[in-house]
């Protein structure tokens, strides 16, 4: 069936530090994935997302990268710092269907 | 704008009682998902709607949950009769087509007894 794996589902980065999460999916036809930021006990929030047509995208200190022939993208954030620290979740639209991933904790250690 | 509006934001019932969950979408947005967050299974889509008309109900886990939507401005969630293993938060979320950014309403916090 339709699903994302994302990996690591733990990370411990020391402030400064980069970090990069990853995710695969598993329908060749999907064409968005958006990522997603979920601190404590609040809600989701989109921090950047990529469309089939881009390989790459930008937006400071964010960036996503998409590689359609691996079905994969990654999630990279540079110069950490301890506000990065919350969940982050990967998600794709396949078909019909929106599929998150299941979850990266982040922890920025200062 | 105030954003996506859930009501209530928590809820506390006894296995067997029937459990509304109610969305105010951003005005304008024609998009409205609903989703479920537990530990165990992580956060599942539901069902959403485009236009006010359902797509996709794939992800609605029994007959026991319904989801409706009679206008552009309003949406329910419906559990009967519930679960203890309901209990979870529940989002609703709305974007303006089905490709763009969706933004989360607070959630409903569903405890069932």
């Amino acid at each position: 069936g339709e699903n994302v794996e994302q990996h690591p589902s733990t990370l411990s980065v020391q402030e400064g530090d980069s970090a990069v999460i990853k995710c695969t999916y598993s329908d060749s036809a999907s064409n968005y994935f958006p990522w997603y930021k979920q601190e404590l006990g609040k809600r989701p929030q989109l921090i950047i997302d990529i469309r089939s047509n881009v390989g790459e995208k930008k937006d400071q200190r964010i960036a996503v990268t998409l590689n359609k022939t691996a079905k994969h993208f990654s999630l990279h954030i540079t110069e950490t710092q301890p506000e990065d620290s919350a969940v982050y979740f990967c998600a794709a639209r396949m078909g019909q269907n929106f599929v998150f991933g299941p979850g990266t904790r982040l922890s920025v250690l200062p | 704008d105030a954003g996506v509006i859930q009501s209530p934001r928590h809820e506390v019932t006894e296995m067997g009682q029937e459990v509304t969950l109610r969305c105010k979408p951003i005005s304008g947005h024609n998009s409205l998902f609903w989703y479920r967050q537990t530990m165990m299974r992580g956060l599942e889509l539901l069902i959403y709607f485009n236009n006010n008309v359902p797509i996709d109900d794939s992800g609605m886990p029994e007959d026991r949950f319904s989801a409706k939507m009679p206008n552009a401005s309003f949406s329910t969630l419906k559990i009967q009769p519930s679960e203890p293993r309901d209990s979870a938060v529940y989002f609703c979320a709305s974007s303006l087509g089905l490709y763009n950014e969706q933004f989360f309403g607070p959630g409903t916090r569903l405890t069932v007894l």
